[in-house]
């Protein structure tokens, strides 16, 4: 099925360990984001990519990376975990980067960071 | 500063009651705006969206919102509520970064449609 796909959907980490978050969408979206969901606090942007090769920062971008190698894929990677990045993150993607056409997101990973 | 605001962090409402859920914003120019619905453990859903011309869009699964220019308003509103409108609901709106635009987010609102 044509969609977002994300995973892993749950993972718990130590603190200083690293990871990589996966998304991939197969609709051949130019912009794709991440997001971190926490309560009462919303969305928030981490990072976004308008295309492969070409990445920049969200709102929240501290102790996270991201890579644009295909146009499919955009890995989220958490460089030394802290618990304060313990949260729901989701991946996004839309056909333009304007919006005009919605972001299509995937179910999410669910991170906790003991 | 760009911003969009959901006043309410709860909704309750009977089955079969209108509904409405509040959404404010604060941007420059012309606002494009958009409501997603988040069933419990899922992704976020799309809506509805207004970019342009009519005030009042309508959505998916019977839903509508009226965009309101003098108010800044984007409120979300159902004729008939079902149980299974039971969500959280979120607000949002198209502002300008070095990419172009980027979606930001309200703190959401939860629906609750009780039988």
């Amino acid at each position: 099925n044509a969609g977002v796909t994300q995973t892993p959907k749950f993972q718990v980490l130590k603190t200083g360990q690293s990871m990589t978050l996966q998304c991939a969408q197969d609709m051949n979206h130019e912009y794709m984001s991440w997001y971190r969901q926490d309560p009462g606090m919303g969305l928030r942007l981490i990072h976004y990519s308008v295309g492969a090769g070409i990445t920049d920062q969200g709102e929240v971008p501290n102790g996270y990376n991201v890579s644009r190698s295909t146009t499919e894929d955009f890995p989220l990677r958490l460089l030394s975990a802290a618990p304060s990045q313990t949260s729901v993150y989701f991946c996004a993607s839309s056909y333009s980067r304007d919006g005009n056409y919605g972001y299509t997101f995937g179910s999410g990973t669910r991170l906790t960071v003991v | 500063a760009q911003s969009v605001a959901q006043p309410e962090d709860q909704v309750n409402v009977a089955e079969g009651n209108p509904l409405t859920v509040k959404c404010t914003y604060s941007v420059s120019g012309n606002p494009y705006l958009f409501w997603y619905v988040q069933y419990p453990n899922r992704g976020l859903q799309f809506l509805l969206k207004y970019i342009t011309g009519d005030n009042l869009v309508k959505g998916s699964y019977g839903f509508e919102a009226e965009f309101n220019k003098s108010q800044t308003s984007f409120h979300l509103k159902k004729p008939s509520a079902l149980v299974s409108d039971s969500a959280l609901y979120f607000c949002a709106v198209r502002v300008p970064n070095q990419a172009g635009t980027a979606l930001i987010f309200g703190k959401g609102t939860t629906l609750s449609v009780s039988s």
